[in-house]
């Protein structure tokens, strides 16, 4: 069974900074890209980053590009978010998510984990 | 971008009844849309990939159709579960995503 478990949400002043994980098992973590997603309170989903399964590639919407860092450890079944000058428009839920066995699309989430921006 | 399109925001629809929820891409995604269905409290679900393929274990009141620029999900015949938010997405040019904001199912 797939499982996606994120970590590391909280409270943190505009400014600070926070890493996010998601540990995954029940699949083969190493052959897979994974994605964030995120949804501030009340509004729809927006991705925020993807990483190729070697790390190979990355990439980032425009929101968080230069402030987030995302990255994986393949031995450790693991994937990263380091958010860094956060803003109170960075609050919201993030979740990871796999791509699908056909497609981009995101198959399996996380049950997502909460940040919020406020001093 | 893309910019993805849902309509109508809101559905009020009783429980038997048939719902119709439509998403229009800016431009041709093809058949790389899916549609996710989201509780509160909850993580989004995939449904839909590929525009009308059933991810597993979705029940077969569930269907989309469509490619290109227009898509359809029709539930055929609701169930108190179904209603929910439901969102559509592109990823045709991965990993530029891209959601649709949402259509509300609401109780009837």
């Amino acid at each position: 069974e797939v499982q996606l478990v994120e970590s590391g949400g909280g409270l943190v002043k505009p400014g600070g900074s926070l890493r996010l994980s998601c540990a995954a098992s029940g699949f083969t973590f190493s052959s897979y890209s994974m994605n964030w997603v995120r949804q501030a309170p009340g509004k729809g989903l927006e991705w925020v980053s993807s990483i190729s399964s070697s790390s190979s590639y990355i990439y980032y919407a425009d929101s968080v590009k230069g402030r987030f860092t995302i990255s994986r450890d393949n031995a450790k079944n693991s994937l990263y978010l380091q958010m860094n000058s956060l803003r109170a428009e960075d609050t919201a839920v993030y979740y990871c998510a796999t791509p699908g066995a056909y497609g981009d699309y995101c198959d399996y989430w996380g049950q997502g984990t909460l940040v919020t921006v406020s001093s | 971008e893309i910019v993805m399109t849902q309509s109508p925001a809101t559905l009020s629809v009783s429980p038997g009844e048939r719902a119709t929820l439509s998403c229009r891409a800016s431009q041709s995604v093809s058949s790389n849309l899916a549609w996710y269905q989201q509780k509160p409290g909850q993580a989004p679900r995939l449904l839909i990939y590929g525009a009308s393929t059933r991810a597993t274990g979705i029940p077969a009141r569930f269907s989309g159709s469509g490619s290109g620029t227009e898509f359809t999900l029709t539930i055929s015949s609701l169930q108190s579960e179904d209603f929910a938010v439901y969102y559509c997405q592109q990823y045709n040019n991965w990993p530029l995503y891209t959601f649709g904001q949402g259509t509300k199912l609401e109780i009837k």
